[in-house]
C-alpha cells in the first residue's frame, strides 16, 4: 500500500531562512507525488507535483522539491522564508491511475518568524 | 483561473440530521472526489465519482454518505444521519483525469459541526 510520511508536525524559521519541510513515501511502482499547501480558512492549492522529467522540480511562490528514490524521500525546501508563506503544507501520494485518489500526509505547519 | 466551489462554507446541525454538501466543479473536468479532515487529523479519502457512478470509495464511506450529479454541474455529498464523529472540513476535489500527472484541483471546504 502506498503512503506519505512527513516528518515534524511543526516548522519554525525565520524570515529569509532556509524552508524544509520533510516527506517520505512508501510506493510499490514510480509513485506520483505531490506537495500541496493549505492557508488559513482557505482550499488545498498544488505547490508541484514530480513528473518523472526531472528529480529536481520547480513549483510556485518560489518552492521546490527533490525527489530522491534511493531516500524514498521528496522533500520540499525554499532558500528564503517569506512572512507569506505561513500555511500549512501537505504531501501526497497518488494511488492507482490518473484517476486514483490521492494519499496524503498528516501535515506540517510552517510558522515563520520576522 | 477557473476554481472549484463549494456551498455552505460552514454548517451547523443536530446529531441525526441529513446534511447535503454541495460543489462546483471546474467546467469539463470529469473526475470528482471528496475528502475530509477531522481537526488536527490528516485529509482522508472518502469517494472518488466518474461517468455518473462511484469509481472508488474509501472505507470511510457507509451506508450513511452518498453522492450524486442531480442536474448534471453541482456535485453533492449527502450524509443521511449526521453523528458527532462527521464534524470534520469536507473537501470537493476535481480533476481532468487526463494524463499520469493530472493534478486534482480543491474547493475551499465546507466546516461540517455536529451537535
Amino acid at each position: 500500500a502506498q503512503s506519505v510520511t512527513q516528518l515534524g508536525s511543526h516548522v519554525s524559521v525565520s524570515e529569509g531562512a532556509l524552508v524544509l519541510l520533510r516527506c517520505n513515501y512508501s510506493s510499490s511502482v514510480p509513485p506520483y507525488l505531490f506537495w500541496y499547501v493549505q492557508y488559513p480558512n482557505q482550499g488545498l492549492q498544488l505547490l508541484l507535483k514530480y513528473t518523472s522529467a526531472a528529480t529536481l522540480v520547480k513549483g510556485i511562490n518560489g518552492f521546490e522539491a527533490e525527489f530522491k528514490k534511493s531516500e524514498t524521500s521528496f522533500h520540499l525546501t525554499k532558500p528564503s522564508a517569506h512572512m507569506s508563506d505561513a500555511a500549512e503544507y501537505f504531501c501526497a501520494v497518488r494511488r492507482g491511475g490518473s484517476q486514483g485518489n490521492l494519499i496524503f500526509g498528516k501535515g506540517t505547519k510552517l510558522s515563520v518568524k520576522p | 483561473e477557473p476554481e472549484v466551489t463549494q456551498t455552505p462554507s460552514h454548517q451547523v446541525t443536530q446529531m441525526g440530521q441529513e446534511v447535503i454538501l454541495r460543489c462546483v466543479p471546474i467546467s469539463n473536468h470529469l473526475y470528482f472526489y471528496w475528502y475530509r479532515q477531522i481537526l488536527g487529523q490528516k485529509v482522508e479519502f472518502l469517494v472518488s465519482f466518474y461517468n455518473n457512478e462511484i469509481s472508488e470509495k474509501s472505507e470511510i464511506f457507509d451506508d450513511q454518505f452518498s453522492v450524486e450529479r442531480p442536474d448534471g454541474s453541482n456535485f453533492t455529498l449527502k450524509i443521511r444521519s449526521t453523528k458527532l464523529e462527521d464534524s470534520a472540513m469536507y473537501f470537493c476535489a476535481n480533476g481532468e483525469g487526463q494524463g499520469r500527472y493530472n493534478e486534482q484541483f480543491f474547493g475551499p471546504g465546507t466546516r461540517l459541526t455536529v451537535l
